[in-house]
């Protein structure tokens, strides 16, 4: 079974520059995560998708931030304008769960990520 | 909010000797707790899961208790191999999502 795949896994911008991170979780996986993982620190929940629709983004910096998963599989992240403070790993995970039912393990499946460094 | 709190690292170790990370979560009602393993390279891989208080979770060895008198859930294991060398997150389920801990470097020498 292939696992979740992410691309780039680096990238190098200068600040107030754009990009984009995408991801395509395990087959037949409806829950989908993007994290933030400033080094030192934990993974940050930046938003979550069940198939196409936002489950919470409410951490989401939606001034600079977006994030689609339009057909309910694939995904990507966008910064645009990014700031200095956005250098972090972003890492992509999938679940088999759906958010609100019993029988969702909080197993999460992870990507390798991509590594963003703003200079 | 929920939150989870690690020793902080790096745990330097030589291979046999006895591992203990600390753990302790605030959460809201009785969340699963899991503890998530990162190798040099890879993505983060579930280690080990407890989903109500006094389940022992365990894998490879490690082995860690939920406590719920003392909200904790600490991992061990008896003997550390040179290869179990990586980054160690705690994490607790929420409603919907996990909440990780910082994280604690693990680095065994031969």
């Amino acid at each position: 079974e292939a696992g979740v795949a992410q691309s780039p896994r680096y990238k190098i911008i200068e600040k107030r520059q754009s990009v984009a991170f995408w991801c395509n979780p395990i087959s037949g996986h409806a829950t989908l995560y993007w994290y933030q993982q400033i080094l030192g620190q934990g993974p940050k929940l930046l938003i979550q998708f069940q198939n196409n629709g936002v489950v919470d983004d409410s951490q989401l910096p939606k001034d600079r931030f977006s994030a689609e998963r339009l057909k309910g599989v694939d995904s990507t992240l966008k910064i645009q304008p990014a700031k200095l403070e956005d250098s972090a790993v972003y890492l992509c995970a999938s679940s088999p769960g759906l958010v609100i039912t019993a029988t969702n393990t909080g197993e999460l499946f992870f990507g390798e990520g991509s590594r963003l460094t703003v200079l | 909010g929920n939150s989870v709190t690690q020793m902080e690292g790096p745990v330097t170790l030589s291979e046999e000797a006895f591992l203990t990370i600390n753990c302790t979560y605030t959460a809201t009602g009785y969340p699963s707790l899991f503890w998530y393993v990162q190798y040099p390279g890879e993505g983060l891989q579930l280690l080990l899961k407890a989903t109500k208080a006094d389940d022992k979770g365990s894998n490879k060895g490690f082995e860690a208790t939920y406590r719920k008198e003392t909200t904790s859930f600490h991992l061990e294991k008896g003997s550390v191999q040179v290869s179990d060398s990586a980054v160690y997150f705690c994490a607790l389920k929420g409603y919907s999502t996990l909440t990780f801990g910082k994280g604690t470097m693990l680095l065994v020498s031969p």
